[in-house]
């Protein structure tokens, strides 16, 4: 079975430049989460969707930063415009939401670094 | 407070050993809870979940939790290298947000 899938794995810009993190979940999953991970803080949730509704985005950084997911098979994650320490890893996550707090499966992430 | 707190380590156990990772979180209507482990350069991946009081096994694994003192802990026996890892506790209260702890590095000396 075909895990998270994200593209792409790594994203090299410069400052000022778009980017755009793209996400396929686990098929039948209906929640996605994205995170960012860095040496200083740690996993961070940014922003999670249930069914396709953004739920909470109060981890967003910045209006710079936005979430969509269209459908149920593509999320994506866009920053505009990039800032050095937007450079981190972001990952996304699924899971089979049960009602009973959530098993997340994690894709292998992008590696961001904004030059 | 944080939410989920981990000491950060590392945590260095040899070969064989028991190890005993900690974590303490601070909302008492948390309901579930994770184990995740992060090599590194990779992603999280869930190793162990436990939702009510008591102990869980699972092969070498044993999760522990403790709701009124508001402490989950996971118990890794046979240490091998292999398990060398950032381990990262995870606590859902309820609904769609998980809160993951900074993680606990583990090192496994041969």
């Amino acid at each position: 079975d075909a895990g998270v899938i994200q593209s792409p794995r790594h994203e090299v810009t410069e400052m000022g430049q778009e980017v755009t993190l793209r996400c396929k979940p686990i098929s039948g999953h209906n929640s996605l989460f994205w995170y960012r991970q860095t040496m200083m803080r740690g996993l961070e949730l940014l922003i999670y969707f249930n069914n396709n509704v953004p739920i909470d985005d109060s981890g967003m950084p910045e209006d710079r930063f936005s979430a969509k997911m269209p459908n149920a098979s593509f999320s994506t994650l866009k920053i505009q415009p990039s800032e050095p320490r937007d450079s981190a890893v972001y990952f996304c996550a699924s899971s089979p939401f049960s009602g009973r707090g959530n098993e997340q499966f994690f894709g292998p992430g992008t590696r961001l670094t904004v030059l | 407070q944080k939410e989920v707190e981990q000491n950060s380590g590392p945590l260095s156990v040899p070969e064989g050993a028991i190890a005993s990772l900690n974590c303490t979180y601070s909302d008492r209507g948390s309901q579930s809870f994770f184990w995740y482990r992060q090599y590194s350069g990779k992603s999280p991946e869930l190793i162990m979940f436990i939702y009510s009081n008591g102990d869980k096994e699972d092969g070498r694994f044993t999760a522990q939790l403790n709701k009124a003192s508001q402490y989950v802990s996971l118990l890794i026996r046979d240490s091998q290298p292999s398990d060398s890892a950032t381990y990262l506790c995870a606590v859902n209260t309820g609904g769609f947000k998980t809160i993951f702890g900074a993680g606990t590095r583990l090192f496994v000396k041969a």
